[in-house]
């Protein structure tokens, strides 16, 4: 079974600019979480979509947004880019059922802002 | 003060020693405990997965949750190579989607 994919893997972006990141969950998962890891912060929780529907969402001011479409896919938008946006952005599939679901994550979106 | 505190290492071992990885929490919510394994430039990979307190085992892996003590642990035997890594806990509890992680503890493990 294939695992969750990111695109892009790399991107290089100027300050100011927005970026739009993709991930493909693992076939039949239906839940995606968005998660940002840098050497100083680790890794903090974004937000979470199901069904379309954001669920939950972390301590991220409004520039960082997403959605998740009918198919599962999801992608994470940031707007006005700021340097300290540069980090790993890591997206993370569950299936989910009624009880808390093991999470999986892609190998991330390495996000540099200059 | 964090939610979850791990020590960041890194922690170097010869090939073939026990390793012992461990967490501290705080919120006694959590119910669900994870250990990820990272290799540099990728992304977590799920090694362990428990629910409360106990044991659980899988290969050379055993992770041990002692919720009276807000405690995790994660036992590698017969260490490899290959097992140099940052190893990441991360918990949560039901109904929350957000994972809880620390800061990771990097290992090397000497050949």
């Amino acid at each position: 079974k294939a695992g969750v994919t990111q695109t892009p893997r790399y991107l290089i972006k100027t300050r100011g600019q927005q970026v739009t990141l993709s991930c493909s969950p693992i076939s039949g998962h239906r839940s995606v979480s968005w998660y940002q890891q840098t050497p100083g912060q680790g890794l903090q929780f974004l937000f979470e979509y199901f069904s379309e529907t954001q669920r939950n969402k972390g301590n991220f001011p409004g520039r960082f947004s997403g959605r998740q479409f009918s198919n599962s896919r999801s992608e994470m938008n940031v707007s006005t880019l700021e340097l300290g946006d540069s980090a790993l952005y890591l997206c993370a599939s569950s299936l989910p059922s009624g009880r808390q679901d093991e999470q999986y994550f892609g190998p991330g979106t390495r996000l540099t802002v200059t | 003060q964090k939610e979850v505190e791990q020590d960041p290492g890194p922690l170097s071992v010869p090939e073939g020693a026990i390793v012992s990885l461990n967490c501290t929490y705080s919120n006694s919510a959590f119910q669900y405990f994870m250990w990820y394994r990272q290799y540099s430039r990728k992304g977590p990979e799920l090694l362990m997965y428990t629910y409360s307190s106990g044991n659980k085992e899988d290969g050379r892996f055993t992770a041990q949750v002692d919720k009276s003590s807000k405690y995790i642990s994660l036992f590698i035997r017969d260490s490899q190579p290959s097992d140099s890594a940052t190893y990441l806990c991360a918990m949560t509890y039901t109904g929350r989607r957000a994972l809880t992680f620390g800061s990771g503890t990097r290992l090397q493990v000497q050949p």
